[in-house]
């Protein structure tokens, strides 16, 4: 079986650059989750999705970022314009539930590393 | 106070070791709680959930929980060199309203030497 599906696996861009992260989930999982991970911060939870829609979203930094989940099969973290602190791992999560006080486990992508320069 | 913390390490241990890994949390209400490994340069993967007071064991891993000092732990048994990597405490807490989220501790980096 497929796991979660991230692109791309590496990103180098140029600060001011707009930058697209791309996740597909595992089939059946209702919840997606976008987390961002770096030495110092560990690992944060940016946003998560429920049945495509948006939960919570208090993880998001700053206004430059943005999420969607046009479908139960794509979402996508876009950063527009991109800085050089944005520089980390960006992973993506599907969940059979999630959301709930019996949240069940996570399943990650294998991530996108991005750097801005 | 952080939401979950863990010591950062390094945990260096021999082969044939107990590891001990520990963390806590801060929300009371916080009802299920994970252990995620992770390799380095790769994601992370879930290897012991808990979600009562008590041991669960699994293996040579064994969940410890005690919600009244909010405390989680990981033993590992028998250590191998295989189990060196970064472990990530996971804990579901509230985000507002009825909702949670899984807020992970910046994990401790466990090092088995042959």
């Amino acid at each position: 079986d497929a796991g979660v599906i991230q692109s791309p696996r590496h990103e180098v861009t140029e600060m001011g650059q707009e930058v697209t992260l791309r996740c597909k989930p595992i089939s059946g999982h209702n919840s997606l989750f976008w987390y961002r991970q770096t030495m110092m911060r560990g690992l944060e939870l940016l946003i998560y999705f429920n049945n495509n829609v948006p939960i919570d979203d208090s993880g998001m930094p700053e206004d430059r970022f943005s999420a969607k989940m046009p479908n139960a099969s794509f979402s996508t973290l876009k950063i527009q314009p991109s800085e050089p602190r944005d520089s980390a791992v960006y992973f993506c999560a599907s969940s059979l539930r999630g959301g709930g006080s019996n949240t069940g486990e996570l399943f990650f992508g294998e991530g996108s590393r991005l750097t801005v320069l | 106070q952080k939401e979950v913390e863990q010591n950062s390490g390094p945990l260096s241990v021999p082969e044939g070791a107990i590891a001990s890994l520990n963390c806590t949390y801060s929300d009371r209400v916080s009802q299920s709680f994970f252990w995620y490994r992770q390799y380095s340069g790769k994601s992370p993967e879930l290897i012991m959930s808990i979600y009562s007071n008590g041991d669960k064991e699994d293996g040579r891993f064994t969940a410890q929980l005690n919600k009244a000092s909010q405390y989680v732990s990981l033993l590992i048994r028998d250590s191998q060199p295989s189990d060196s990597a970064t472990y990530l405490c996971a804990v579901n807490m509230r985000s507002g309203g009825s909702n949670y989220k899984l807020t992970f501790g910046k994990g401790t980096l466990l090092t088995v030497n042959p």
